[in-house]
C-alpha cells in the first residue's frame, strides 16, 4: 500500500538509552518530516529534508539528529534519550502538486516513552 | 517563527449541529492546510487552501489571506467527525507550522 511507514509503533526508553526511528514513504516525494506531538501542543517540527541529500532543523531540533539514506527513508535519532523526549513522533512526506498546491501525508506515529 | 492560533480549543456538539473553527496565522504565508486527527491518532490531510474557499461534502474551507485567518465549517456533524482539527501553514517554503488544535466531541 503507498504511504508513509514508521517503525517501531511504541517504544520504552531508559534514561540515556539511544535509538532510531525509521520512516520510508513510497510516493515518490521530495520532502520528508519529523514531527512531534505533545498534549495541547499541536504538532512541532524537529527537522525537514527538502530533498534527497539535504537537511535541515525545525522548530525544536535540539536532541535529536536526522539521515537522509534515500529518497525514500529518512531517519531520526536519540543519541542519549531523556525524559523531555516522550512524545509521539510522526513522519510525512510531501510533493509540491500543481498548481501550487501540497499533497501531504503522515506516517501512523510512534509512541516513545523515556522512564 | 510564526505563530498560529486555532480557537475555539474544544468544541462539544450534538449530532446534527454546524460548526465553525477559526485559525488565525501572524503573517504572510504560502500554503495553508487543514488536517483532521481521528481518536486513533491517524492524520488526514482535508483541504489545501492558500485563499478562496472549497467544499468537500460536509466541510468546507475559506481563507482570507489578506487578513491573516481561515474558517473550516462543518455542516450536520456526525460522530465520526470526532477528533482534533489542526491548522497548518507553510512558512519560507518549505516549513509547516501547526497551530494547537480545536478538539471536537460529536455527541449522538
Amino acid at each position: 500500500n503507498a504511504g508513509v511507514t514508521q517503525t517501531p509503533k511504541f517504544q520504552v526508553l531508559k534514561t540515556g538509552q539511544s535509538m532510531t526511528l525509521q520512516c520510508a514513504q513510497d510516493m515518490n516525494h521530495n520532502s520528508m518530516y519529523w514531527y512531534r506531538q505533545d498534549p495541547g501542543m499541536g504538532l512541532r517540527l524537529i527537522y525537514y529534508s527538502a530533498s534527497e541529500g539535504t537537511t535541515d532543523k525545525g522548530e525544536v531540533p535540539n536532541g535529536y539528529n536526522v539521515s537522509r539514506l534515500n529518497k525514500r527513508e529518512f531517519s531520526l535519532r536519540l543519541e542519549s534519550a531523556a525524559p523531555s523526549q516522550t512524545s509521539v513522533y510522526f513522519c510525512a512526506s510531501s510533493v509540491q502538486n500543481s498548481p501550487g498546491g501540497y499533497g501531504y501525508t503522515f506516517g501512523s506515529g510512534t509512541r516513545l516513552t523515556v522512564v | 517563527g510564526i505563530q498560529v492560533e486555532q480557537s475555539p480549543p474544544d468544541l462539544i456538539l450534538q449530532e446534527g449541529a454546524n460548526s465553525t473553527l477559526r485559525c488565525n496565522f501572524s503573517d504572510s504565508v504560502n500554503n495553508l492546510q487543514w488536517f483532521h486527527q481521528n481518536p486513533w491518532g491517524q492524520l488526514i490531510n482535508l483541504f489545501y487552501i492558500p485563499s478562496g474557499t472549497k467544499q468537500n461534502g460536509r466541510l468546507s474551507a475559506t481563507t482570507v489571506a489578506t487578513e491573516r485567518y481561515s474558517l473550516l465549517y462543518i455542516s450536520s456533524s456526525q460522530t465520526t467527525d470526532s477528533g482534533v482539527y489542526f491548522c497548518a501553514v507553510l512558512y519560507n517554503f518549505n516549513k509547516f507550522y501547526f497551530g494547537s488544535g480545536t478538539k471536537l466531541n460529536v455527541k449522538p
